[in-house]
């Protein structure tokens, strides 16, 4: 399930299940969207973008789906696995320059 | 090579100190960037620069100098820190300025004493 505490919200989901990761974004002048994922040691790693022309994009077990009505962006993991498991932040570009949103810890357990 | 190399990883620095972090990247790209990013936060830009010139300064102290030699460098001049300054310290760099996806390094993690 989901939980909120004072820091980071996190995300915890059995190996094999599907993972859902959602963000809000905050200005509607941005037209082009990226998720992160971070592993704890390392610099952010691209997983899939996504222009404000579409509201659904797929990858190699990853889909994005935005909502720019209500500026919502959400992640979608197929067959989680343990190596997913990292913080993820969705960014938005208002003005052309990369704003990241607060970020969910994901934890896959076995 | 898709690689943005940072270096050191991890630096421990006095507050009276002068360090520099550095970044390379040779992937052509032509706009470099410098984030902060404190632990459990997301990371926060400081500097853009695009063309080899600074094109975004985000109201960063000047004890934080960004410095651009060539295309392919980035460097980031320290001194006199705060130890409110210690965080991990991100480059990235993408192929332009705009609507582009960013290609981070692995970060410098610092550390003020």
């Amino acid at each position: 399930g989901e939980s909120v505490g004072l820091h980071l919200p996190t995300l915890s989901v059995q190996e094999g299940d599907n993972s859902i990761i959602n963000c809000a974004y905050s200005n509607s002048a941005s037209d082009y969207f990226i998720w992160y994922k971070q592993e704890s040691g390392k610099g952010p790693q691209f997983i899939i973008d996504i222009r404000s022309n579409m509201d659904k994009r797929q990858g190699q077990r990853v889909t994005v789906l935005l909502n720019k009505t209500v500026k919502h962006l959400s992640l979608q993991i197929a067959a989680t696995q343990p190596g997913d498991s990292a913080v993820y932040f969705c960014a938005e570009t208002p003005y052309s320059t990369l704003t990241f949103g607060k970020g969910t810890m994901l934890l896959v357990s076995p | 090579d898709t690689e943005v190399t940072q270096t050191p990883k991890h630096l421990v620095m006095g507050m009276t100190n002068k360090k520099s972090l550095k970044c390379e990247q040779h992937m052509g790209h032509r706009a470099m960037y410098w984030y902060k990013q404190k632990a459990k936060k997301p990371p926060e830009l400081m500097f853009v620069y695009s063309y080899e010139k600074l094109s975004i300064n985000e109201s960063v102290p000047s004890r934080f100098s960004p410095e651009c030699p060539n295309s392919s460098l980035l460097n980031l001049h320290l001194h006199a820190l705060q130890p409110e300054d210690s965080a991990l310290y991100l480059c990235a760099s993408s192929r332009d300025r705009g609507n582009e996806k960013l290609f981070f390094g692995s970060g410098t993690q610092l550390s003020v004493l």
